[in-house]
């Protein structure tokens, strides 16, 4: 079963532009964390943000958690080619299977230059 | 600093047959989970291995099973394939409690035909 649902499933920008994806979850976390998969290879782990914390920057990265509307944000600023990938949000449930992480379906992030 | 390692990356096999995939965590590292990510899909969690024993599992049936060696690496076997078990097989590697999240390797990708 998946719980988080990443929103929009494909957003394309121009080079420069901000883009910003929603995941929305379904029981507590101890965390969430967001990867970027190139092409349908390895997922390459961003940031992770603990569920007593609200906000997280990382580089051109900033991620907000919203545990009581079971929801987070990640913004890439300044968008580059380079970031065109999927991105996806796992959470790892509170009470959960350790190591179990569950993934949403993902975002599409397709940056025009 | 080698991250995790995962052999082959390609694999093309008939229905029914066995197959065995490989994974060196990253160093330092002594725990390691597999996915399974269907095309346009999250990944799915298989199970995870620490300590040489398998710690916890998902909803897979006994046709997937794994083993972990005294250095950690590990070992997916998957028995009697089906179609629907092509897909793209990750392992990611972490300490046992996940607290600073995980390293995945760049997958292998399975065809069955």
């Amino acid at each position: 079963s998946q719980q988080g649902e990443e929103d929009p499933q494909a957003l394309s920008i121009q080079e420069g532009e901000n883009a910003t994806m929603n995941c929305s979850y379904k029981t507590s976390i101890n965390n969430l964390q967001w990867y970027r998969q190139n092409s349908g290879r390895g997922l390459v782990h961003l940031i992770l943000i603990r569920s007593n914390e609200r906000e997280k920057h990382s580089g051109r990265l900033r991620v907000t958690l919203d545990t009581s509307k079971k929801s987070s944000s990640l913004l890439i600023t300044a968008s580059r080619a380079a970031d065109t990938a999927s991105y996806f949000c796992a959470t790892d449930e509170d009470g959960g299977s350790q190591g179990n992480l569950i993934f949403g379906k993902g975002t599409k992030l397709s940056v025009k230059p | 600093d080698a991250g995790v390692t995962q052999s082959p990356t390609h694999l093309i096999k008939t229905r029914g047959q066995q197959v065995t995939l490989r994974c060196s965590p990253k160093s330092g590292h002594d725990t390691v989970s597999w996915y399974q990510q269907a095309l346009g899909q999250g990944p799915q969690f298989i199970f995870q291995y620490y300590e040489e024993e398998e710690r916890q599992r998902g909803n897979f049936p006994d046709r997937f099973s794994g083993h972990q060696f005294p250095n950690y690496s590990s070992e997916l076997n998957v028995n009697a394939l089906l179609l629907g078990d092509s897909a793209l097989y990750l392992c990611a590697s972490s300490f046992p409690t996940g607290f600073y999240g995980y390293t995945f390797g760049s997958g292998t990708r399975l065809t069955v035909v």
